[in-house]
């Protein structure tokens, strides 16, 4: 099954700082997705790009998809030390299962 | 409050002893899943269900069982279970169709000797 691949695998930044993680995937997709999870904890939903979209925006997050380079990226700006998590990028194919399916994820700390 | 639930959260069993992870959610959605975290690994797909009395293989399914008997329930039985199968689960719940997020249960961290 397609998968999709978080670069890079851990990441550490000054708080202030900007944080960016890539992610790649293999097939097409209906959408892709972004999830944060604190350590140990349940996934949370950060933000959605729909596959005929570019760029999209919520709050200090900004998230880019290129469907000819099957990547996408997920900005952090002005990282706080409360932005320290695992990031998870989630591709949806759109096919009957409704299968979402996870990288590995990019382990981000934010150094106060 | 929109939520999805698991229980027990924590867990150290024995190998053979049969064990029950319950799942709920109150938020009426259709498609409920269950994943294992692992580390190096990520999250794979146990099996998921798309309503009541309808569910399916994920990526992992061997030594797993699941059942939708009610449209907010979804517990993860594991008949026989063995070292391999300590990890994280997460149960998750999502809308149907359309382009949706999925909501995550707090985890079961289970331990198997």
């Amino acid at each position: 099954s397609q998968q999709g691949e978080e670069d890079p695998q851990a990441l550490s930044i000054q708080e202030g700082e900007n944080a960016t993680m890539n992610c790649s995937y293999k097939t097409s997709i209906n959408n892709l997705q972004w999830y944060r999870q604190n350590s140990g904890r349940g996934l949370v939903h950060l933000i959605l790009i729909r596959s005929n979209e570019r760029e999209k925006h919520s709050g200090r997050l900004r998230v880019t998809l290129d469907t000819s380079k099957k990547s996408s990226s997920l900005l952090i700006t002005a990282s706080r030390a409360a932005d320290t998590a695992s990031y998870f990028c989630a591709t949806d194919s759109g096919a009957g299962s409704y299968q979402l399916t996870f990288g590995k994820g990019t382990k981000l700390s934010v150094i106060p | 409050e929109a939520q999805v639930t698991q229980n027990p959260r924590y867990l150290i069993t024995v190998t053979g002893k049969k064990l029950t992870v319950t799942c709920s959610q109150n938020m009426n959605h259709e498609y409920m899943s269950w994943y294992r975290q692992d580390p190096g690994l990520g999250l794979r797909q146990i099996y998921y269900s798309m309503n009541v009395e309808v569910t399916d293989k994920g990526d992992v399914p061997e030594g797993y069982k699941v059942s939708r008997k009610e449209k907010r329930n979804f517990p993860l039985i594991l008949e026989s279970p063995s070292p391999n199968q300590t990890s994280l689960y997460f149960c998750a719940s999502r809308v149907l169709g359309g382009n949706n997020e999925q909501f995550f249960g707090p985890g079961t961290r289970l331990t198997v000797l």
